[in-house]
């Protein structure tokens, strides 16, 4: 059981320079997300999905992009890297209805931009 | 939006003995899910229990049980016979079908041999 596979776990980018982290899931789950995780913030939602083709904002969505086009993958793009998007960044995934209820996580992803 | 707050940044207590981390959260809701999720060192995301509101039984899982009011919107959790693995950020998080999760800011728990 793969679950929710997140990459890369670190990366290291300069002021201005653009990427994307990449997250597939492989449990059928209709929900997608991407969080951002600092120090004494806990857990800011960024991006979600509740299906292919249907993307949402979150808290802090701003300088960061994403898309659905498959039930499986979730991409986050930073548009222009800045020092302010360093932090630690995990994709999650849940069914949207019924079921447990519980979110799935990725491993997570370091990001430093200097 | 709904809140979940976490009154206790950090925390810590001697192996062996028994530690409640604290959780309030704010909902209009009557049904909707509860949990504790725990982050180690190595930045995984565990899920530690669940709690559904419509349940009036506390949950349990071994050493970790939960003080739910629904009333006062409370969702404590207790570590039993505490261990230096159970050393971790802990989480709580609320969520309803078909909706959002919230997180707490956590809370960070050491463990003292």
């Amino acid at each position: 059981n793969a679950g929710v596979t997140q990459t890369p776990k670190f990366q290291v980018l300069k002021t201005g320079q653009s990427m994307t982290l990449q997250c597939a899931q492989d449990m059928n789950h209709e929900y997608m997300s991407w969080y951002r995780q600092d120090p004494g913030m806990g857990l800011r939602l960024i991006h979600y999905s509740v299906g292919a083709g249907i993307t949402d904002q979150g808290e802090v969505p701003n300088g960061y992009n994403v898309s659905r086009s498959t039930t499986e993958d979730f991409p986050l793009r930073l548009l222009s890297a800045a020092p302010s998007q360093t932090s630690v960044y995990f994709c999650a995934s849940s069914y949207w209805t019924g079921h447990s209820g519980e979110l799935f996580f990725g491993e997570g992803s370091r990001l430093t931009v200097l | 939006a709904q809140t979940v707050t976490q009154s206790q940044p950090e925390m810590s207590v001697q192996e062996a003995e028994t530690v409640t981390l604290s959780c309030t959260y704010d909902t209009s809701e009557s049904d909707y899910y509860l949990f504790w999720y725990k982050q180690p060192p190595s930045r995984q995301m565990i899920l530690v229990i669940r709690q559904e509101a419509y349940k009036q039984q506390n949950a349990t899982e071994n050493r970790f049980s939960v003080n739910f009011q629904k009333a006062a919107k409370s969702f404590s959790l207790k570590i039993s016979d505490s261990q230096l693995g159970d050393a971790a950020m802990y989480f709580c998080a609320y969520r309803r079908n078909g909706n959002q999760f919230y997180f707490g800011t956590g809370t960070s728990l050491t463990v003292i041999p």
